[in-house]
């Protein structure tokens, strides 16, 4: 089945270290997304990449960092100059900017 | 100011009726506008995409209606079932590029009750 699939469900960690969330996808989709969602606000994007070797800050850039080595993954680590890093965060892709996004399942983080 | 503002915050309906969901958004310039469905504890699926020409799409149960002039959406699903017990999200594409700035309502909680 084509799909997107982030690792792990969830993940805790102690405050001061890094941690990088997993974003694979098989739908041959050249742009990859990752969103965070926190409760009763919409979804704010962290970074995009259009093509593999290629990305661009969204709105909430600062504490994060990606990397597009590979056209079907796309990793995010959070560290520790994110200074609210608990959240729900979504990895999604899309054909192209114009197209419907496909989201994966999402990772819920903890930091303590 | 968000620029997309979705209402009522969450609605409780009794299985098999009906119900509206409004969008209403101020980005500009428009490029399309999404509904998507999201499940507790999962992304969010699209339900349907519609441009500026467009007044009405439907998938399955959901009709989404487009009123570009006023920059209203409505997202109404009819003869509600349990599985409809989501959380509904209205997404706006503004900008003239392909990579146009998506906008996210903060979502519609609706429950659906036996």
């Amino acid at each position: 089945d084509g799909g997107i699939t982030q690792s792990p469900k969830y993940l805790f960690r102690k405050e001061g270290q890094n941690v990088t969330l997993s974003c694979e996808q098989n739908l041959n989709h050249d742009a990859m997304y990752w969103y965070r969602q926190d409760p009763g606000q919409g979804l704010r994007l962290i970074y995009y990449s259009q093509i593999v070797n290629d990305f661009q800050k969204g709105d909430i850039a600062e504490g994060y960092s990606v990397s597009r080595e590979k056209k079907e993954s796309f990793p995010l680590t959070v560290t520790s100059a994110q200074k609210n890093p608990t959240a729900f965060y979504l990895c999604a892709s899309s054909i192209d900017g114009r197209q419907p996004l496909h989201f994966g399942n999402g990772t819920r983080l903890t930091v303590t | 100011k968000n620029q997309v503002e979705q209402s009522p915050q969450s609605l409780i309906i009794l299985e098999g009726k009906n119900c509206t969901l409004q969008c209403n958004y101020t980005v500009s310039p428009f490029s399309n506008l999404r509904w998507y469905k999201q499940d507790t504890g999962r992304g969010p699926v699209s339900l349907t995409i519609m441009t500026f020409s467009e007044n009405t799409k439907s998938n399955g149960r959901y009709t989404a209606t487009l009123d570009a002039d006023t920059k209203q959406s409505s997202l109404h699903i009819t003869a509600s079932q349990l599985s409809d017990s989501a959380s509904y999200i209205c997404v706006v594409s503004g900008g003239t590029d392909s990579w146009g700035k998506l906008q996210f309502g903060a979502g519609t909680q609706v429950v659906v009750t036996p």
